[in-house]
């Protein structure tokens, strides 16, 4: 199988907190995991890409100042959204990378609320 | 970042039609997948296609690479009503690997009509 889970699923903070969001791959080992904001109603849009053991390589217009990635272990990314806005609200969603080949798994998704 | 054309962007269809999606790009591809995204939930795979000219089919569904690398097409025959959801073809441009990110079209939301 190719299992992503992602923690928490849901989270509604206040603005000025930071926000923690775990991707875990369940039953292999990723050495590539990629994180992905949507907006209502929109595509997703790649926002970083994350490598074990390096610094996450950031697209274009991304603060990585403010999202913060940590790639751990083979089976673990996490994404820190600091000092949260209302701007920053918006479904954020991990895939991983299995094996050689350029498929990648998903995870459920994180809606972040910032109230 | 670059976008894929994606259409139609919506299908209203009869449950039992057959259902037809493409996506185009004006660069070359070298990976194409097609994903499915359910309300409140992350994309799931349906089809990888690795290269030009290759037709994949799983259960009713069935994808092409296109010949020139810029294009791809799935198809899905006798829809029902669990088909409902937003479709989502994704690539790789090329040159590229593995390790880059996914480039998205932006969705084919297919609405069915028992």
């Amino acid at each position: 199988g190719a299992v992503v889970s992602q923690h928490p699923s849901r989270v509604i903070c206040k603005s000025g907190t930071s926000v923690k969001i775990e991707c875990r791959s369940l039953d292999f080992q990723a050495t590539t995991m990629f994180w992905y904001r949507q907006f209502p109603k929109q595509s997703l849009m790649l926002m970083a890409t994350s490598n074990e053991g390096s610094k996450a390589t950031y697209e274009q217009g991304v603060e990585k100042d403010k999202f913060l990635i940590n790639h751990a272990s083979l089976t673990l990314s996490t994404l820190t959204v600091t000092s949260a806005h209302p701007e920053d609200s918006s479904f954020y969603i991990c895939s991983a990378r299995k094996g050689i080949v350029n498929e990648q798994f998903f995870g459920p998704g994180t809606r972040l609320t910032v109230l | 970042g670059q976008q894929l054309n994606q259409s139609p962007q919506s299908m209203f269809i009869q449950e039992g039609e057959d259902v037809s999606m493409n996506c185009t790009s004006s660069s070359i591809f070298n990976t194409w997948l097609w994903y499915k995204q359910d309300p409140g939930e992350g994309p799931v795979l349906l089809i990888a296609l690795y290269k030009a000219g290759e037709l994949t089919s799983n259960g009713r569904l069935t994808a092409q690479f296109g010949i020139t690398r810029k294009d791809s097409f799935l198809n899905i025959s006798a829809s029902i009503p669990s088909d409902v959801g937003i479709y989502f073809c994704a690539g790789l441009p090329q040159p590229g690997g593995g390790a880059d990110g996914l480039t998205f079209g932006k969705g084919t939301h297919l609405i069915i009509q028992p």
